[in-house]
């Protein structure tokens, strides 16, 4: 099947700083999305980008489906962004949208 | 509009016990997943139900099973608990193929 990575797998940031976090897949995709996930455990959509750009505030993504990697941006990073990220993905040829998830980053913003 | 909605919260259960953990997925939608979350890990799939049938299932036992009612909600159990049971239940929901949202979840604690 196909395989998620994401990088780093920890990333600790002072607050009003930028960051990338990176998505790497294997195969092909139908379906990319980028959740946060509170430390409640809710997941919670940021995008759903299969291809291309597209931006919401401070957040960022962009998906070069041939290269097979997305790519989040963060900017002026505040505290309430801490959490984990994860990427998932559906594969091309899959019947229904079974999303594969990454392994997530774990992002720390200090104040 | 309501999101997608789990019950319970949180449940503990012994060894050997059956559980029904339940979801109600999102206005307008009608495919409704299953994930599990072991604590550290990025969710995996347990299966997927579209038209009150199992679409599509993840590499999980034949202890886990699930049902989809005509009114679009599901009902995931486990039969013959295990410790690996343990773990955050999370309901996704969506329209036919299309971006996943999903519940709060249910804490399952096996003892």
């Amino acid at each position: 099947g196909i395989q998620v990575e994401q990088s780093p797998p920890d990333l600790i940031l002072q607050e009003g700083a930028n960051s990338t976090l990176r998505c790497n897949f294997s195969d092909s995709v139908n379906n990319l999305q980028w959740f946060h996930q509170n430390p409640w455990g809710q997941l919670i959509n940021l995008f759903y980008i299969p291809s291309g750009t597209k931006q919401n505030g401070r957040l960022s993504a962009t998906t070069v489906a041939t290269e097979r990697y997305s790519l989040l941006y963060i900017s002026s990073s505040q505290t309430t962004d801490s959490g984990v990220y994860f990427c998932a993905v559906v594969s091309i040829g899959n019947a229904g949208n079974m999303l594969t998830f990454g392994g997530g980053t774990r992002l720390m913003v200090k104040p | 509009d309501a999101g997608v909605t789990q019950s319970p919260t949180h449940l503990i259960k012994t060894r050997g016990q059956q559980v029904t953990l339940r979801c109600s997925p999102k206005s307008g939608h009608d495919t409704v997943s299953w994930y599990q979350q072991a604590l550290g890990q990025g969710p995996q799939f347990i299966f997927q139900y579209y038209e009150e049938e199992e679409r599509q299932r993840g590499n999980f036992p034949d202890r886990f099973s699930g049902h989809q009612f005509p009114n679009y909600s599901s009902e995931l159990n486990v039969n013959a608990l295990l410790l690996g049971d343990s773990a955050l239940y999370l309901c996704a929901s969506s329209w036919l193929t299309y971006e996943q949202y999903f519940g709060p979840g249910t804490r399952l604690t096996v003892t």
